[in-house]
């Protein structure tokens, strides 16, 4: 089974600063199936990137998705407060989905 | 207005069952493979496994052989997760979530249910 591996653990910044998540698999995923979400305490992931680098439905421009092989970055240009979450990715391969174990965004 | 609303929360002893709902509305239930993740307190998210509603034929992630099973009710556009001898490990919130490709349209959709807390404990 392909392992995605998140980092850092947990990113600590400011509002309006830039955070870059990265997503590292253990071997070369379909683009067109790695995922990100979004995730607040008591709440459902929600979509924000697919396709490495579609943004989904309603997500704001701040958020961008890049890369390819086994490589993958999401991007938050500039933080605002309610981008202050948990952050998987996520990938598709042999019949099989598989998440990272995700990146924390905490207000520095 | 797609929905998929999940039964409500559940207390359970060790080695007892549980069978988890999962009602979809407002789209296509066939078009799309249900999944179900499952989120123990203060952790990240595990894919289970996922049914393709159309053939019933279900895949499940390793770890999550044996003791669960998914299925569908087309017949009412619900799905359903089913955990045996349930362990205090199998503390968790379970959420089911359809997403993919849309063949037709070639869009991506992603719909989730609110999530189910399943408590084991003596």
């Amino acid at each position: 089974d392909i392992v995605l591996t998140q980092s850092p653990g947990t990113l600590s910044l400011s509002p309006g600063e830039r955070a870059t998540l990265s997503c590292r698999a253990s071997q070369s995923v379909s683009s067109s199936y790695l995922v990100w979400y979004q995730q607040k305490p008591g709440q459902a992931p929600r979509l924000l990137i697919y396709g490495a680098s579609s943004r989904a439905s309603g997500v704001p421009d701040r958020f961008s998705g890049s890369g390819s092989g086994t490589d993958f970055t999401l991007t938050i240009s500039r933080l605002e407060p309610e981008d202050f979450a948990v952050y998987y990715c996520q990938q598709y391969g042999s019949s099989l989905w598989t998440f990272g174990q995700g990146t924390k965004v905490e207000i520095k | 207005q797609v929905q998929l609303v999940q039964s409500g929360s559940e207390l359970k002893k060790p080695g007892a069952s549980v069978k988890i709902s999962c009602k979809t509305s407002g789209y296509s239930f066939t078009r799309y493979a249900m999944n179900w993740v499952r989120q123990a307190p203060g952790q990240g998210l595990e894919w289970m496994g996922w049914i393709n509603p159309k053939s019933e034929k279900a895949t499940y992630a390793q770890g999550f052989t044996g003791r669960f099973a998914v299925s569908v009710d087309t017949s009412v556009t619900t799905a359903f997760l089913q955990i045996s001898s349930l362990k205090p490990e199998d503390t968790a919130v379970y959420y089911c979530a359809s997403w993919g490709y849309d063949i037709l349209t070639g869009y991506y959709v992603d719909y989730w249910g609110q999530g189910t807390l399943v408590s084991v404990s003596s």
